[in-house]
């Protein structure tokens, strides 16, 4: 059973571009969370999906940030016009329900803006 | 307030020492809390958890220290190898009442070094 898979694992981007993040969470796993961690700093909470909702996106930046998690593929966070603030590690996290806790990190997404 | 201040920052420990990290807490609503090993590079990886009707869990070396009154619980790791090496993370949430979506909360990190 293989394990929370996101890609890519290294994401570098100029300043103004879109950058995609992709999780699929384990088989099985119908919730998905997102996490942003700084250099030296913990996670931080982003947005919780499970299957075409968005439950939770109280982390989540008002303005560039969006989440989905569609029936079919995978979940995807998209940063619209990155900013060099925006340069951080992104870990995805899925459940098999929603009782929270069996939280299963996938080995994240570097993003680098230039 | 739904923070989780954890010290020390770094820890150096000798092998075959102990090594303690403490977290603390403010919400008394939270009841579920887990530590997270993190190795360079990698996710964040379920280490051992504990629920606030319990005062103490131990699985192997690792062992939970839970204090409801204090709001405060802390990671003991016996006999530390230089393979137990990694950052470790404490974090607290509502994962059996629902609320706040059963986030997990993070405490900072605490960059863990264990020397031969």
């Amino acid at each position: 059973n293989a394990g929370v898979m996101q890609n890519p694992r290294h994401l570098v981007r100029r300043r103004g571009q879109e950058a995609r993040l992709r999780c699929s969470p384990m088989k099985g796993h119908s919730h998905v969370y997102w996490y942003r961690q700084l250099p030296e700093e913990g996670l931080k909470f982003m947005v919780y999906l499970q299957k075409e909702n968005i439950i939770d996106e109280s982390g989540m930046p008002k303005e560039r940030f969006s989440a989905e998690f569609p029936k079919e593929g995978p979940s995807i966070l998209r940063i619209q016009q990155v900013v060099r603030g925006d340069s951080a590690a992104y870990f995805c996290a899925s459940s098999p329900k929603a009782l929270g806790t069996e939280a299963f990190f996938g080995q994240g997404t570097r993003l680098t803006v230039v | 307030q739904q923070q989780v201040k954890q010290s020390p920052q770094s820890l150096i420990v000798q092998k075959g020492g102990i090594s303690i990290i403490n977290c603390a807490y403010e919400n008394t609503a939270f009841d579920y809390f887990p530590w997270y090993q993190q190795f360079p590079g990698k996710g964040p990886a379920l280490l051992i958890a504990i629920r606030p009707d319990v005062s103490e869990k131990k699985e192997g070396r690792f062992t939970i220290s839970f204090n409801k009154s204090a709001k405060q619980f802390s990671l003991h790791i016996m006999d530390s190898q230089p393979g137990d090496s990694a950052t470790y993370f404490c974090a607290a949430s509502f994962a059996y009442s629902g609320a706040g979506s059963y986030q997990l909360t993070f405490g900072k990190g605490t960059k863990l070094s264990v020397i031969p």
